[in-house]
């Protein structure tokens, strides 16, 4: 079992409808949990963190963690063509060192 | 500059030849971070910095990898003897506050590896 789990996808959505992007993590002592963007050929650009059970919202993006299920999530809202790039989960538990789901390619279609 | 930098951002190489790939985190951030990601791949994690000294060196994949840092300043990850399955990107990040529940890393943009 991977540490970080995500649906490689693509997940394709239309323009100005919600993404929804699932990551499950497998060592319940993780301790921060992050959002990061990558368009191809780019670097990983950080959307979101969150460190406590519940819901984080950020302008379109909402990040929610569920540690009893060991389940992150990252909705965006509105989507925008612009959104399209892959999303990787990321977690933290300890030795600080990001340990890095193999991402979700999202589409959105315009 | 206000970001994390790494150079070259592009490195060709014959298969045998040793490399050098250099990181300069965002001044102030006192941890360092090398990661791989390979084609197609997830990224992952090679070594940790915190100043000088690396806690943590698990993810380097042979003795051929070496990484080391000056103060809380400029990193230098040596691949000696490149083999064409370390052909890859190769990302720096960096951090403010290492073990705090706010460790955000930032990333750099990367020196894609090609060995021939």
């Amino acid at each position: 079992q991977k540490e970080v789990e995500q649906n490689s996808g693509p997940l394709s959505v239309p323009e100005g409808a919600i993404a929804s992007l699932n990551c499950t993590y497998s060592d319940r002592v993780s301790q921060s949990f992050f959002w990061y963007r990558q368009y191809s050929g780019k670097s990983p650009e950080l959307i979101m963190s969150i460190y406590s059970n519940g819901d984080k919202e950020d302008g379109r993006f909402t990040a929610q963690l569920n540690k009893a299920s060991q389940y992150v999530s990252l909705l965006i809202r509105d989507s925008q063509p612009s959104d399209s790039a892959t999303y990787l989960c990321a977690v933290i538990k300890g030795r600080r060192a990001l340990t890095f789901g193999s991402g979700t390619r999202l589409q959105v279609q315009p | 500059g206000a970001g994390v930098s790494q150079s070259p951002s592009n490195k060709v190489t014959e298969k045998g030849k040793d490399v050098e790939l250099r990181c300069d985190p965002i001044s102030g951030h006192t941890a360092l971070y090398w990661y791989r990601q390979r084609l197609g791949q997830g990224l992952e994690f090679l070594i940790y910095f915190q100043g000088n000294s690396a806690p943590d060196k698990s993810g380097l994949p042979s003795d051929r990898f070496s990484a080391e840092r000056t103060g809380e300043s400029v990193s230098t990850l040596t691949i000696q003897r490149t083999q064409q399955e370390d052909s890859a990107v190769y990302l720096c990040a960096s951090s403010l506050d290492p073990g705090g529940a706010t460790d955000t890393q930032y990333f750099g943009p990367g020196t894609r590896l090609t060995v021939l």
